[in-house]
């Protein structure tokens, strides 16, 4: 069974600060790789997503992702965060041989201090 | 086109009601998924359905919980004799066929007195 880790549940941030957060899987064939966001209140919405080609993904407001083969892991990064990033996080992850069910980590939630 | 659509967006009920939570997919997507968010822990795959069919029900318990997807009309997941344990927040998802990205609505957050 695929799983999905990730390694910091709370972060905090200034203003203009690097991001960073990490979520490795373990899963023995070839998968697709997500990450979504929660804002306060809302509902998931996807970020950006990996399915083949170009291992640097780049998504929306400003983030990107390297999914690693050899280390099973897709973190997250941006380079200058702001107030309003300040959501949850969910890295994702579906096998892409079989039906669309998906395992989603526990979740990193990032607090940006203005 | 609007998107995934889920209600009521709060629940209460008192233990041993039964309680139903609708969603309407987004336009043209005809797979349907619920998870669970349980309180400091990440979605949990519920159950995959297509129209009138359920393709994966491994993350159900086995017991009180059922869902279906009409040919007509919103998703509806059910639970019945509802317990403390129940309280968490469901959403529902929905793709068009072929497609591994999932949309997900708002979440109903049901809430167990």
């Amino acid at each position: 069974a695929q799983s999905v880790s990730q390694h910091n549940h709370h972060v905090i941030l200034s203003e203009a600060a690097s991001l960073e957060l990490g979520c490795n899987y373990s899963y023995g064939g070839t998968v697709n790789l997500f990450w979504y966001v929660q804002y306060p209140g809302q509902h998931l919405q996807l970020l950006l997503k990996y399915f083949s080609g170009d291992p640097l993904v780049k998504g929306i407001k400003g983030f990107e992702a390297e999914f690693i083969k050899s280390k099973f892991s897709f973190n997250l990064r941006k380079p200058s965060v702001q107030w309003s990033d300040t959501a949850e996080y969910f890295c994702a992850v579906i096998d892409s041989g079989g039906y669309q069910k998906v395992t989603f980590g526990t979740g990193t939630k990032l607090q940006v201090i203005p | 086109n609007a998107g995934v659509m889920q209600n009521p967006r709060h629940l209460v009920r008192r233990r041993g009601q039964e309680a139903r939570l609708r969603c309407s997919p987004m336009k043209g997507h005809s797979h349907v998924y619920w998870y669970r968010q349980l309180p400091e822990e990440g979605l949990k795959f519920m159950v995959y359905l297509q129209k009138e069919n359920i393709i994966d029900e491994s993350g159900m318990p086995k017991e009180r919980f059922s869902a279906e997807f009409p040919k007509e009309g919103p998703s509806i997941l059910r639970i019945q004799q509802v317990v403390r344990g129940d309280s968490a927040a469901y959403f529902c998802a929905s793709s068009p066929p072929l497609e591994d990205t999932q949309y997900f609505g708002p979440g109903t957050r049901l809430t167990v007195l």
